[in-house]
């Protein structure tokens, strides 16, 4: 079985500083791992993801994540938040065979002027 | 547009009125899931659904049920709701070599 672990339930941040959203997962085999971004009132929208080869990956909005083995991490971060960013994030790991998508609890980054 | 729909996206009812709440893609995915989501405990899959009339459990599929005999359909079916059911409901496709999830815009249901 696997499970994911996000450490922090809201993470304030002020404009344009930069933000660390963390994540820790455990799992017996290896895993794709996620990065979901949940607008208010929308659903969920994939921001990026870890397969295999490079340990970091990047968004297409200034958002990276990199794939610490070791450390079973998938931590996200942003070197500058804009207030449009004010979202909840969530961590998901799956099996390499996809059969399940285990989400953590997730992570509200709060974003002020 | 490719997308996932659900339906009604608000419903308000009572204990033991059975209700279903709908959804569609128009991906051609084989893959479907239903979650819910609950404050501070994030997503937990209900059901799921690999192709037509192959479905199987999540982490949390008691007083749920669910069907798939067409690919674009996977209804979610409340057979007797009750409080403790009251969620945000998410319905999710992808293809079946797919990673990456498509979700609805989600169904808030209320029981009381």
């Amino acid at each position: 079985a696997q499970s994911v672990t996000q450490l922090d339930s809201q993470v304030p941040v002020f404009e344009e500083a930069p933000v660390e959203l963390r994540c820790n997962y455990s799992s017996s085999v290896s895993v794709y791992l996620f990065w979901y971004v949940q607008y208010p009132n929308q659903g969920l929208q994939l921001l990026l993801k870890y397969l295999s080869g490079s340990t970091l990956v990047e968004s297409i909005n200034g958002f990276e994540a990199e794939f610490n083995k070791s450390q079973t991490s998938f931590h996200l971060r942003k070197p500058s938040v804009h207030i449009s960013d004010t979202a909840e994030y969530f961590c998901a790991v799956s099996d390499s065979g996809y059969s399940t998508l285990t989400f953590g609890k997730g992570t509200m980054l709060l974003v002020s002027p | 547009e490719a997308q996932v729909t659900q339906n009604p996206r608000y419903l308000i009812t009572v204990t033991g009125k059975k209700l279903t709440v709908t959804c569609s893609q128009n991906m051609n995915h084989e893959y479907m899931s239903w979650y819910r989501q609950d404050p501070g405990l994030g997503l937990r899959q209900i059901y799921y659904s690999m192709n037509v009339e192959v479905t199987d459990k999540g982490d949390v599929p008691e007083g749920y049920k669910v069907s798939r005999k067409e690919k674009r359909n996977f209804p979610l079916i409340l057979e007797s709701p009750s409080p403790n059911q009251t969620s945000l409901y998410f319905c999710a496709s992808r293809a079946g070599g797919g990673l990456r999830q498509y979700f609805g815009p989600g169904t808030r249901l209320t029981v009381t």
